[in-house]
């Protein structure tokens, strides 16, 4: 069975610094991956994907299929940033998403 | 906003009474789902349907019930069998394509308080 794991529930870094947030999974097929991001009083949304070697917002996430992981980075984080960002895995022709448990991203003054 | 449409945005319920959540879609989306978010412990899916008239159990239906008798609607019914109803329940949409589901879009969400 598929899993995503998102070891942080918490994370804070100064403005200005850089950041990781962890996602690792677990799935033997050719996976797809997704960072969905809920702002304060906002709908969750999607952040990026995998597939579209996208950079959004300057945040950029590279899938390591070696290490099954799907971090997602940003070198110069900005306080609005803060926000709620859950990793998701959509596995082989699944009609649905396995989502993390979330990473709360602080961005400090 | 548009898209999705969840009401009530708040509901409170005394233990033993059933509560339907209503999740309404104008983006002709195929496939709708229900989630319940919980702190630290992320989003689960409780049902989604692919098509009208048909629906799925996720990983954790129990004490819930759905019906997609139109494509637009996806209402969810959290029943008096369901121990710990108190959470944040989200419901999205997605396009199908060949490859499964599309990206996700999500309503603002119901808050349900059992009292």
């Amino acid at each position: 069975a598929q899993r995503v794991t998102q070891p942080e529930k918490l994370l804070s870094v100064f403005k200005g610094a850089p950041v990781e947030l962890k996602c690792n999974y677990s799935y033997s097929g050719s996976p797809e991956l997704f960072w969905y991001v809920q702002y304060s009083r906002q709908r969750l949304q999607l952040l990026l994907r995998h597939i579209s070697r996208e950079s959004i917002k300057g945040f950029t996430a590279d899938l390591n299929k070696g290490e099954t992981s799907f971090h997602l980075k940003k070198p110069f984080a900005q306080e609005e940033d803060s926000a709620m960002y859950y990793c998701a895995l959509k596995s082989g022709s699944a009609r649905q998403l396995t989502f993390g448990s979330g990473t709360q991203l602080t961005v400090l003054p | 906003d548009g898209g999705i449409t969840q009401s009530p945005k708040y509901l409170f319920r005394k233990e033993g009474q059933n509560v339907t959540l209503s999740c309404e879609q104008n983006l002709n989306h195929d496939a709708m789902y229900w989630y319940r978010q919980d702190p630290g412990q992320g989003l689960r899916l409780i049902y989604y349907s692919q098509i009208v008239n048909d629906f799925q159990k996720g990983d954790i239906a129990e004490g819930y019930s759905v019906s997609r008798e139109k494509k637009e609607s996806f209402p969810l019914t959290v029943t008096s069998a369901q121990k710990n109803p108190t959470a944040f329940y989200l419901c999205a949409s997605s396009l199908i394509t060949g490859s499964g589901a599309n990206v996700l879009t999500f309503g603002a969400g119901s808050r349900l308080t059992v009292l």
